[in-house]
């Protein structure tokens, strides 16, 4: 049962647009978001987080959104940058369990082509 | 510098003997986690612990044991590793509303 999805193992966007990665989740408990940057050989970075009491949350290129009705979060960066070519992973935090375990997606492999 | 280390970070091993990957923080956070990652599942919580000798078991704990006798060390022990055990495992640290600190990852196959 997986409580956390990327649906889009993958996605390619030229360099300066905009890339939208997705999320949805199906455990109204999540209360906590983040997004997370891995590169090969690398242990995941932590990128940006949103609280269920926010709709967004913004960090430079990045800003993630958050709607909670259709239990769906998105990350954007704008204007994508090669460096930016990594995967993506989305991860929920549940308030119970003292608030600190995480699932995470799938991951989507995003490639920001010159 | 604030370091998650693991270790090995590459370890080819047979079925049933026995292994154990270190994790080390020095950021001195209580809460601690280890992951696994497979294609197409993402990561995939093994066993964490909140404090120094509590640890609990995450979603996919069969196979594997954890102790936490000290704040900075969480070693992740497998008492007869399987194939199905292949795979690439992270240590984690900190506190949510921070993120989480991730070592740089321990990949092991089993033969």
């Amino acid at each position: 049962d997986q409580q956390v999805k990327q649906n889009s193992p993958s996605l390619s966007v030229q360099e300066g647009r905009i890339s939208i990665l997705n999320c949805d989740y199906t455990n109204s408990m999540f209360d906590y978001f983040l997004w997370y940057k891995k590169y090969p050989a690398e242990g995941p970075t932590f990128l940006i987080s949103i609280s269920s009491i926010k709709d967004k949350n913004e960090d430079g290129r990045f800003t993630v959104f958050l709607n909670k009705s259709a239990k769906h979060l998105s990350l954007h960066i704008v204007p994508s940058q090669p460096g930016d070519s990594a995967v993506y992973f989305c991860a929920a935090s549940p308030i119970f369990q003292g608030a600190q375990k995480l699932v995470f997606g799938q991951g989507t492999r995003l490639t920001i082509n010159p | 510098e604030a370091q998650v280390t693991q270790n090995p970070r590459y370890l080819i091993t047979v079925t049933g003997k026995k292994l154990t990957v270190t994790c080390s923080q020095n950021m001195n956070h209580e809460y601690m986690s280890w992951y696994r990652q497979d294609p197409g599942l993402g990561l995939r919580q093994i066993y964490y612990s909140m404090n120094v000798e509590v640890t609990d078991k995450g979603d996919v704990p069969e196979g594997y044991k954890v102790s936490r006798k000290e704040k900075r060390n969480f070693p992740l022990i497998l008492e007869s590793p399987s194939p199905n055990q292949t795979s690439l495992y992270f240590c984690a640290t900190g506190d949510r509303a921070y993120g989480y600190t991730f070592g740089s990852g321990t990949r092991l196959t089993v033969v």
